[in-house]
C-alpha cells in the first residue's frame, strides 16, 4: 500500500523559513517523479514544484510564485521528499500535499504551514 | 500559459441523477495529459481519471471522462452519496513544466 507522510509545517513568522519532509512507502521511491501541491485555507489547488527520479535526470521545476525561495529535493536512501521554503510569506499559508508519479496519482494527508506575525 | 475554466461552479443534484461537469482550457492540451480529482472535506484530492478518459485504480465505472482539445468532461452517471465532492480538473504542460489546475466545480446535494 502507498503510504505518504507529510511533516514540519506550523507557524512561522513572514520572512522565515521551513522545511517540510514527505516519508514515502509502499512503492519503489528511487523510480518515482515526486511533485508538491498546495491549498490555501477554502481555496483551490496550485502546484508547487516537482523532482524527477535520478534515472531521468534528478531535475525540478518549480511554479513561478515560488522559484527562486522554495527547493524540491530527495533522499532516495531514506525514502524522503523534501520541500525547503525560504522568505516566506503570508499568502504561502497552505496544506502542502506531496504527491507521487507524473500523474500524481497518491497523495499524502499534508501539512499546514500558517505565515504570520 | 494554459488556463483552466471548470463549469459551473456548482452543481446541485440529487443522489440517483447523472452529473456532467466541464473543464474548458484557454488554449488545445494533449488529451494524455488531462486528469480529474475529487476531493472531499478535510481529505486529500483522490486521481480519478487521467489521460482525459482512463480510470484511475479502484474508481467505480459511473466516473467517466471525455473531450479533446480544450473541452473535457467529467460524467458521473448515477451519483451516489459518497460522489458529493469538490472536483478539480488538471492539466500537465512540457513547456514550461508545469501543472495547472482547474478552480473546481461543487457538486452538492439538492
Amino acid at each position: 500500500e502507498v503510504q505518504l507522510v507529510e511533516s514540519g509545517g506550523g507557524l512561522v513568522n513572514p520572512g522565515g523559513s521551513l522545511r517540510l519532509s514527505c516519508a514515502a512507502s509502499g512503492f519503489t521511491f528511487n523510480n518515482a517523479w515526486m511533485t508538491w501541491v498546495r491549498q490555501a485555507p477554502g481555496k483551490g489547488l496550485e502546484w508547487v514544484g516537482r523532482i524527477k527520479s535520478k534515472a531521468d535526470g534528478g531535475t525540478t521545476d518549480y511554479a513561478a510564485l515560488v522559484k527562486a525561495r522554495f527547493t524540491v529535493s530527495r533522499d532516495d536512501s531514506k525514502n524522503t521528499l523534501y520541500l525547503q521554503m525560504n522568505s516566506l510569506k503570508t499568502e504561502d499559508t497552505a496544506v502542502y500535499y506531496c504527491t507521487t508519479g507524473a500523474i500524481l496519482d497518491f497523495w499524502g494527508q499534508g501539512t499546514l504551514v500558517t505565515v504570520s506575525s | 500559459e494554459i488556463v483552466l475554466t471548470q463549469s459551473p461552479g456548482t452543481l446541485s443534484l440529487s443522489p440517483g441523477e447523472r452529473a456532467t461537469l466541464s473543464c474548458r482550457a484557454s488554449q488545445s492540451v494533449s488529451s494524455s495529459y488531462l486528469a480529474w480529482y475529487q476531493q472531499k472535506p478535510g481529505q486529500a484530492p483522490r486521481l480519478l481519471i487521467y489521460g482525459a478518459s482512463t480510470r484511475a485504480t479502484g474508481i467505480p465505472d459511473r466516473f467517466s471522462g471525455s473531450g479533446s482539445g480544450t473541452d473535457f468532461t467529467l460524467t458521473i452517471s448515477r451519483l451516489e452519496p459518497e460522489d458529493f465532492a469538490v472536483y478539480y480538473c488538471q492539466q500537465y504542460g512540457t513547456s514550461p513544466p508545469k501543472y495547472t489546475f482547474g478552480q473546481g466545480t461543487k457538486l452538492e446535494i439538492k
